[in-house]
């Protein structure tokens, strides 16, 4: 079963664009690769998945390796209500989903 | 919007008690979630369902049960609570399909005395 790995911490600055890495070496051709975040006592919220592609929306850039071992999630712009724990996270089989412990994100003014 | 909705935000019980935790999700998902959250140890799957009345075991089982009687409906039960059960449980649903995604309730704080 893959599982991800992540900083346990990053600050950035407010304004600049924040790069959140994450390995999955063990993840499987057809596991998709899913960012939530949490912001402070709310449930984990949808961000982006990919599985092959770089994926953009509204939110964020999400950027995947060739070999899939590792993505990097972009908030282009960061700002204050982006302060949160981000996880990266991959569907293992029977449908269920790992959880790591994340990357606590501080953006600083 | 998909909604998921757990019963309580905060709940407070005492050792030995049976509780109850309930969600319920609109969306016609077959897939419904149980995870609890500690600080610095993330989120884990206790239990999962992926349809009525079936249910898988996660990481961390012991010391709960879970109910589906209905689709929309997946409840989780500490028979007798204890304060190391003492947590934060949150509830998500998603479909089975491959590239679908999990939604969360908002989460219920237990506290066990």
């Amino acid at each position: 079963d893959a599982k991800t790995t992540q900083p346990p911490s990053m600050d950035c600055a407010e304004g600049r664009a924040a790069n959140l890495p994450c390995n999955h070496s063990t993840i499987s051709g057809n596991e998709y690769v899913y960012w939530y975040r949490q912001i402070h006592s709310q449930g984990p919220q949808y961000i982006i998945h990919g599985l092959k592609n770089n994926e953009t929306n509204e939110m964020a850039s999400l950027i995947i390796t060739e070999d899939r071992k590792s993505s990097t999630l972009i908030l282009p712009h960061a700002t204050l209500r982006d302060t949160a724990v981000y996880y990266c996270i991959v569907r293992r089989t029977g449908n269920q989903f790992y959880f790591g412990t994340g990357t606590s994100l501080t953006v600083i003014p | 919007d998909v909604k998921v909705t757990q019963s309580s935000r905060y709940l407070v019980k005492r050792t030995g008690e049976k509780v109850f935790l309930e969600c319920v999700q609109d969306m016609d998902h077959e897939n419904m979630f149980w995870y609890r959250q500690d600080p610095g140890l993330g989120l884990r799957l206790i239990y999962f369902s992926y349809d009525v009345k079936m249910k898988e075991k996660g990481d961390i089982p012991e010391g709960y049960s879970v109910s589906r009687e209905k689709k929309e409906r997946f409840s989780l039960i500490l028979e007798s609570a204890s304060t190391n059960q003492t947590s934060m449980y949150l509830c998500a649903s998603s479909f089975t399909r491959v590239g679908e995604k999990l939604f969360f309730g908002s989460g219920t704080q237990l506290s066990v005395l």
